[in-house]
């Protein structure tokens, strides 16, 4: 069955540092792994996705790196920046119709 | 373009009233729909989804039910509320299958429930 971990649940960086955030996935099948953000009342929107044939995606400050051995998918911001403070979903589907979310990381960055 | 409407946007009920949340999709054929709901400062639980009309799946046995009378159309319902179905809901949509692998979910505007 499918069952998605995220860590930590809230992460505080100063203004210009970086961000890990990992989810753990368990299902072998799980072939698609995306992160949403989700600002204060707002809906969760994709900011970056990466397939199961790749190792590592960018998009300026956002990354996403798979790693399919040990079975987690980790999100990277660089350069945080006060507008980067949300809530971050990552989300799996273990190659199913049901798509299922994190537990979300509350990300808090101070100028 | 597809776009998602979800209504209404905040909705006040008594505890023991029904609830009727709608939700369509335009711009697309047989999408997957999605129904979740986010507790004050919590994570996305999923409560039903649906690949065709009709078809329902529900993920958390409670008080609320789905259904899908159109293709388009998905709704959320409830026949007697309580203090604890107040949250965040929000509808979601996943393009059709044809042996695709997944891809983005598009999320309603959400609907704030506040059960008094």
């Amino acid at each position: 069955g499918e069952n998605v971990e995220q860590h930590p649940s809230t992460l505080s960086v100063q203004e210009g540092d970086s961000a890990v955030i990992k989810c753990t996935y368990s299902d072998s099948a799980s072939n698609y792994f995306p992160w949403y953000k989700q600002e204060l009342g707002k809906r969760p929107q994709l900011i970056i996705d990466i397939r199961s044939n790749v190792g590592e995606k960018k998009d300026q400050r956002i990354a996403v790196t798979l790693n399919k051995t040990a079975k987690h998918f980790s999100l990277h911001i660089t350069e945080t920046q006060p507008e980067d403070s949300a809530v971050y979903f990552c989300a799996d589907t273990a190659g199913t119709y049901k798509y299922i979310f994190g537990t979300g990381t509350r990300l808090k960055v101070l100028a | 373009s597809q776009t998602i409407h979800q209504w209404p946007a905040t909705l006040v009920q008594p505890v023991g009233s029904p609830l009727s949340l709608e939700c369509t999709v335009e711009g697309t054929s047989n999408p997957n729909l999605y129904w979740y709901r986010q507790a004050a400062g919590r994570g996305l639980q999923l409560l039903f989804y649906s690949v065709g009309i009709g078809q329902i799946s529900s993920e958390v046995p409670q008080n609320l039910s789905a259904s899908r009378p159109q293709d388009r159309q998905f709704i959320l319902s409830s026949k007697k509320l309580l203090l604890s179905d107040s949250g965040f809901y929000l509808c979601a949509w996943t393009p059709a299958r044809t042996g695709a692998m997944n891809t983005e979910a598009f999320f309603g505007q959400g609907t704030r429930l506040t059960v008094v």
